[in-house]
């Protein structure tokens, strides 16, 4: 089974530049959960989707910061305009039945703001 | 910020030893996880225990849940050099789900 797929792997980018995540859910899921980790601040969770539609965006630091969920498998997530302080890596997730559940991560997309 | 904190923060044993990790949180919650997470890669889900459940196991892992105390434990039995990751407890309460920072487990073969 194809588990929760991230790309890219790896980004680096200049400071100002758009940067866009993206993410495939385990096909049938219907929670998908964008989180954020770094040495200092540890996982964060920045947002979580059900059935498509954005539940809790309250992790999500700033207004430079968007998610979108199209269709249940694909989701982005776009930081525009980058800063140095956005690199970190940024994990995509999903689970099937509700927040509480087991989730399946994907291995990430490492971000480097220059 | 985080819910749950493990301790210790980081831990090394030689292979065949028995291994063992804390979680403490603060404050009620539905259910605790225990995931693993090797270099580079994503998490990867171990074990649930639900609040009204004491102590569970699955293969060489056990998980206790103490809701008095607000306190998880993980113990890897006769660990392996392949044991070696890091750790993490993730609460769900009725706000939200938290991770913790994590425990480093070296297993030296």
């Amino acid at each position: 089974d194809a588990g929760v797929i991230q790309s890219p792997r790896h980004e680096v980018t200049e400071m100002g530049q758009e940067v866009t995540l993206r993410c495939k859910p385990i096909s049938g899921h219907d929670y998908l959960f964008w989180y954020r980790q770094t040495m200092m601040r540890g996982l964060e969770l920045l947002i979580y989707f059900n059935n498509n539609v954005p539940i809790d965006d309250s992790g999500m630091p700033e207004d430079r910061f968007s998610a979108k969920m199209p269709n249940a498998s694909f989701s982005t997530l776009k930081i525009q305009p980058s800063e140095p302080r956005d690199s970190a890596v940024y994990f995509c997730a999903s689970t099937l039945g509700g927040r509480n559940q087991p989730q399946h991560f994907g291995d990430g997309t490492r971000l480097s703001i220059l | 910020s985080q819910q749950g904190e493990e301790d210790p923060q980081a831990l090394s044993i030689q292979e065949g030893e028995n291994a063992t990790m804390n979680c403490s949180y603060k404050t009620s919650i539905n259910n605790l996880q225990w995931y693993r997470q090797n270099s580079g890669r994503g998490l990867v889900h171990l074990i649930l225990i639900r609040s009204n459940e004491r102590e569970k196991h699955s293969g060489r892992l056990r998980v206790t849940l103490d809701t008095s105390k607000k306190s998880s434990s993980l113990l890897i039995t006769a660990s392996r050099a392949a044991d070696t990751a890091s750790y993490f407890c993730a609460t769900d309460s009725t706000n939200d789900m938290r991770f913790g920072a994590g425990t480093r487990l070296t297993v030296k073969p």
